[in-house]
């Protein structure tokens, strides 16, 4: 078991370019989640799905960020466009079912110049 | 999602040593989890303990939770200079689908 994949492990670039950031969930597993973590908010859920559809999205920001999950081996995070305060490490993680135990990937840590 | 409150927010022991950390949430839950977080890492799952339940070990870890509290602590025994990371606790609140963590603690264990 690989455990929860996540591209790229680092991510710089310009405000106002687009981000996509990028994740596996460990197969099997119905449930996965976004959060990003900075030090002044700490771990925020951006946006779950169970069985690829999005249950709460209510987190997410702003309309800038969208999240897909067109199977259930992967899904993405956009940022478009990208802005200095979007700098963070953003962490997907998966679970077999709800509030089950979950399996976090090693984030993408995000900087926006 | 409203967080969970931990404290203290920054923990140093020598090798040897318990650490204590506790955790405060605000509604009623399923369950709460401990996590770990190395520096620059995921955060692991540690220990889950069922809102029915008041104590649970894991080895050098001791969970309690007292839901009339609505309060959780997590006990590391016997600390190793290993240990250093951050703690988070999680919870399963019964109206939701998700967790919600706390702020965590940073631990430091000097050998």
């Amino acid at each position: 078991d690989a455990g929860v994949i996540q591209s790229p492990r680092h991510e710089v670039t310009e405000m106002g370019q687009e981000v996509t950031l990028r994740c596996k969930p460990i197969s099997g597993h119905n449930s996965l989640f976004w959060y990003r973590q900075t030090m002044m908010r700490g771990l925020e859920l951006l946006i779950y799905f169970n069985n690829n559809v999005p249950i709460d999205d209510s987190g997410m920001p702003e309309d800038r960020f969208s999240a897909k999950m067109p199977n259930a081996s992967f899904s993405t995070l956009k940022i478009q466009p990208s802005e200095p305060r979007d700098s963070a490490v953003y962490f997907c993680a998966s679970s077999p079912q709800d509030s089950s135990p979950l399996h976090f990937g090693n984030g993408t840590r995000l900087t926006v110049t | 999602s409203q967080q969970g409150e931990e404290d203290p927010q920054a923990l140093s022991i020598q090798e040897g040593e318990n650490a204590t950390m506790n955790c405060s949430y605000k509604t009623s839950i399923n369950n709460l989890q401990w996590y770990r977080q190395n520096s620059g890492r995921g955060l692991v799952h540690l220990i889950l303990i069922r809102s029915n339940e008041r104590e649970k070990h894991s080895g050098r870890l001791r969970v309690t939770l007292d839901t009339s509290k609505k309060s959780s602590s997590l006990l590391i025994t016997a600390s190793r200079a290993a240990d250093t990371a951050s703690y988070f606790c999680a919870y399963g609140a019964v109206s939701a689908r998700q967790l919600t963590f706390g702020s965590g603690t940073q631990l430091t264990v000097l050998p």
